[in-house]
């Protein structure tokens, strides 16, 4: 069973700049979630896409977006970076039924991409 | 907006004593709550998800309770080693939202 993979693993950008991670879903998961990690702190949530569709957001401005594949693979992208984005962004994804909201599939995350901007 | 919160921020043991990790929460309307495990630089491991309708759940030397009602769960790990030594997060999730919330995490050191 492949797990969560994330690419790259460090990235360093200039305020400014534009960036996009990548992530692969584990086998057979169909859901996937992006959180942000600063220092120190736990992982905020960003969204979450399912059948290549948001269906959960949250408190980050449009700046941040994605994108869902037919093969669940996701992107994270950044526009106009901050110094406030540099942290660990990381990618988890779950098998969801879409019909009921008390699902109970654990989500399972990726180790993070690690991005500093400057 | 669903507050997590987890103490002690820090705990430092000798290796073979029993640790107590504790979480609390403020919208008690969850349906399941995950523990996860993290090393430094590292993503999330989950070690147990606890469901809302069940009072506690096992897996080897851990033990995750969930008092839904008092927002409460706590995460025992028996035996303390070494390689425990991290930092733990526990995230409750909330009916009809889609994200986790978590709190800022217990990092464990275990001395040998």
């Amino acid at each position: 069973e492949t797990g969560v993979t994330q690419s790259p693993t460090h990235l360093i950008k200039t305020r400014g700049q534009q960036v996009t991670l990548r992530c692969s879903s584990q086998s057979g998961h169909n859901t996937v979630s992006w959180y942000q990690q600063a220092l120190g702190q736990g992982p905020q949530f960003i969204f979450q896409y399912y059948r290549e569709e948001e269906n959960g957001r949250g408190n980050f401005p449009p700046r941040f977006s994605g994108l869902q594949f037919p093969n669940y693979s996701s992107e994270l992208n950044v526009n106009a970076l901050e110094l406030d984005d540099s942290a660990l962004y990381l990618c988890a994804s779950s098998s969801w039924t879409g019909s009921s909201s008390s699902d109970n599939s654990p989500l399972h995350f990726g180790n993070g991409t690690r991005l500093t901007v400057t | 907006k669903q507050e997590v919160t987890q103490i002690p921020a820090a705990l430092s043991v000798p290796e073979g004593e029993n640790l107590v990790l504790n979480c609390s929460f403020t919208d008690s309307a969850i349906y399941n709550l995950q523990w996860f495990r993290q090393d430094p630089g590292k993503g999330l491991t989950s070690l147990l998800l606890i469901q809302s309708s069940q009072r506690e759940q096992t897996s080897g030397r851990l033990n995750a309770s969930l008092d839904k009602s008092s927002g409460r769960s706590t995460l025992y790990i028996a035996a303390s080693q070494p390689g425990d030594s991290a930092t733990y997060l526990c995230a409750p999730a909330l009916y009809d939202d889609y994200k986790l919330s978590f709190g800022a995490g217990t990092t464990v050191t275990v001395r040998a």
